[in-house]
């Protein structure tokens, strides 16, 4: 099945300064990776999402890119800002794109 | 517009206590999930409903039991609550079953178990 590994754990960056957390995955047929943004007391929030035709996609201060052949995808975060501290999960399907793994999830403090 | 809402939104239990969690979607979304939130591991999938009337075993259904009362409401039982299930419970929903769409989730129930 399905395994998604998320590094780091935790991250701490400046004000202003660039995050990236990446996540490899094991099932060489997904083909959707998502990333969900959790806020202190909250259920966590889809951000961005990528699939497996596109190599990257941006919106605003955030991007996704994906490298199939390393099976591995990653979301980079500029000019990172306060409201930006949260906790971050990577995801990934399997058995054929009927169930989601999570990733462990990434907490992300900027400091200010 | 309410999204996802779940109730209780806290909860304590004795060892051996029953209790059922609510969750119920006003996006008239096919599919709706229960997960689980552990420190350091990440949400993992208790059950799931790809659609009215099916309900299906995710990665640990141990000690739980679904019922998906209708499209809009899908609740989660605890026959037995035992201080492994201590944990917080989010409920979800989507469209469609589901790997490849946008998944919502409510604001979670915390489960004390004691």
């Amino acid at each position: 099945g399905e395994n998604v590994e998320q590094h780091p754990s935790t991250l701490s960056v400046q004000e202003g300064d660039s995050a990236v957390i990446k996540c490899t995955y094991s099932d060489s047929a997904s083909n959707y990776f998502p990333w969900y943004k959790q806020e202190l007391g909250k259920g966590p929030q889809l951000i961005i999402d990528i699939r497996s035709n596109v190599g990257e996609k941006k919106d605003q201060r955030i991007a996704v890119t994906l490298n199939k052949t390393a099976k591995h995808f990653s979301l980079h975060i500029t000019e990172t800002q306060p409201e930006d501290s949260a906790v971050y999960f990577c995801a990934a399907p399997r058995e054929y794109g009927n169930k989601l793994v999570f990733g462990a999830g990434t907490i992300l403090r900027v400091k200010s | 517009n309410a999204g996802v809402t779940q109730t209780p939104k806290f909860q304590v239990l004795k060892t051996g206590q029953s209790m059922t969690l609510q969750c119920a979607q006003d996006m008239n979304h096919n599919s709706m999930y229960w997960y689980r939130q552990d420190p350091g591991m990440g949400l993992r999938l208790i059950y799931y409903s790809a659609s009215e009337g099916t309900t299906d075993k995710g990665e640990v259904p141990n000690g739980y039991n679904v019922s998906r009362l209708n499209k809009r409401e899908f609740s989660l039982r605890l026959e037995s609550a035992a201080p492994s299930q201590t944990s917080v419970y989010f409920c979800a929903s989507s469209e469609a079953h589901y790997s490849n769409t946008e998944a919502f989730f409510g604001q979670g129930t915390r489960l004390t178990v004691v």
